[in-house]
């Protein structure tokens, strides 16, 4: 079974732009949640989304945005981006009848120059 | 808030040596589930182990194994016979049990093992 993709791996931006990342779960997860990833920081938790809908959402400006297609693959807009948008965005998919553990991308790396 | 907390940023071990990292949490909630997550430098991000609140017995994974501390809000990974590839950085995680689709991740720790 493939895993969880995201795409693209490696992204350059500049201030004010706007960017729009992808992930695509594992056959059959419902659930996607994205999370962005900077030293000393951890992981920040920035919105899960399940059957098409928003289920939880982090502390973060409405700058960042999300959806999810019927097929369960999911996009992540920023607009107007930051300085400090730059990070590792990671996408996690879980089933929907198993909450046990939650499946990473790769990850894209966003550098906002 | 449920928070995670890993208060060492670094650790390093020797190989073949067994090493130990901290992990607490705070919750109100009684049911719910502890993890460990594995991230090596190629990014890609793994679960190693897990931990369900309700069973009293530390979960173990071959070299992997939990102390599971209810009362004191403690899960800490320890990990025996350390191998090169276990050099990564290593997340705590949790979910709560009923509402649980969210996971909250500590900051990490680094784990350098030395040849």
């Amino acid at each position: 079974k493939a895993g969880v993709t995201q795409t693209p791996r490696y992204l350059i931006k500049t201030r004010g732009q706007q960017v729009t990342l992808s992930c695509s779960p594992i056959s059959g997860h419902r659930s996607v949640s994205w999370y962005q990833q900077t030293p000393g920081q951890g992981l920040q938790f920035l919105f899960e989304y399940f059957s098409e809908t928003q289920r939880n959402k982090g502390n973060f400006p409405g700058r960042f945005s999300g959806r999810q297609f019927s097929n369960s693959r999911s996009e992540m807009n920023v607009s107007t981006l930051e300085l400090g948008d730059s990070a590792l965005y990671l996408c996690a998919s879980m089933s929907g009848l198993d909450y046990n553990e939650q499946f990473f991308g790769p990850g894209t790396r966003l550098t906002v120059l | 808030a449920q928070t995670v907390t890993q208060s060492q940023p670094e650790m390093s071990v020797q190989e073949a040596e067994t090493v130990t990292l901290s992990c607490t949490y705070d919750t109100s909630e009684s049911d719910y589930y502890l993890f460990w997550y594995k991230q090596p430098p190629s990014r890609q991000m793994i679960l190693v182990i897990r931990q369900e609140a309700y069973k009293q017995q530390n979960a173990t994974e071959n070299r992997f194994s939990v102390n599971f501390q209810k009362a004191a809000k403690s899960f800490s990974l320890k990990i025996s016979d350390s191998q090169l590839g276990d050099a990564a950085m290593y997340f705590c995680a949790y979910r709560a049990g009923v509402t649980g689709n969210q996971f909250y991740f500590g900051t990490g720790t680094s784990l350098t093992v030395i040849p």
